[in-house]
């Protein structure tokens, strides 16, 4: 079946543009993450959706960071003005829900947007 | 705060030998494990997870795990490592419960590049 997709693969913006990440996820996944990794270093946690419901969006570094999954599926990653800092690769994963409490299940990653800010 | 140890940056081993991918956390309470594999532009793949009981876990491609929690680490092993196993190794906590919904988030390593030689 369909993965956990993610667009563009590739993204490389100016210093000050705006730029918004696509994310896909599993059919049927109702929880969303999007992780930062650095380069050399592991991935950073942004912020958690459950369905529509973004409920925890402790690691977003700025407010220039912003998430949405209006519909409870897709989801966009739009960073606004960025600076050089927030080169990285980008990546979303999702995981099945089978309950309230359901940290025990493994989360499934898109292959993740490298953006390069010059 | 939650973190997670990867004390080796990369791991050298020949084909054939066992391979040891070593992982230690500091979190609060009790957590659920996970190792992920990543190979080049690609996501993470999962392999294996602990969450209760028999402390040796399997998974994936024939790799195991090892929880000990009097040393609070989750060592990756391999009784025979190939060439194709070459990538890069993350190990990832969660927790079982947390204020807010932080306990949904993955902690991750910052990695061990595992080297397979012929």
């Amino acid at each position: 079946g369909a993965g956990v997709s993610q667009s563009p693969r590739y993204k490389v913006a100016k210093r000050g543009q705006d730029v918004a990440l696509r994310c896909d996820p599993i059919s049927g996944h109702v929880s969303l993450f999007w992780y930062q990794q650095a380069l050399g270093q592991g991935p950073e946690f942004l912020t958690y959706f459950q369905n529509e419901a973004q409920l925890d969006k402790s690691g977003l570094p700025s407010d220039r960071f912003f998430a949405e999954r209006p519909e409870g599926s897709v989801s966009t990653l739009k960073i606004q003005r960025t600076q050089q800092e927030d080169s990285a690769v980008y990546l979303c994963a999702s995981r099945r829900t089978s309950g309230v409490v359901d940290s025990y299940n493994e989360q499934f990653f898109g292959p993740g947007t490298r953006l390069t800010v010059l | 705060a939650q973190s997670v140890a990867q004390p080796e940056d990369q791991v050298n081993v020949a084909e054939g030998n066992p391979l040891t991918v070593k992982c230690t956390y500091s979190v609060s309470g009790n957590p659920y494990l996970f190792w992920y594999v990543q190979y080049p532009n690609r996501g993470l793949q999962f392999l294996l997870k602990y969450i209760t009981g028999d402390n040796l876990v399997k998974g994936s491609y024939g790799f195991e795990a090892e929880f000990n929690k009097s040393q609070t680490s989750f060592h990756l092993k391999k009784p025979s490592a190939l060439v194709s196993d070459s990538a890069l190794y993350f190990c990832a906590v969660s927790l079982k419960v947390g204020a807010g919904y932080n306990f949904n988030k993955f902690y991750f390593g910052s990695g061990t590049k595992l080297n397979v030689k012929p």
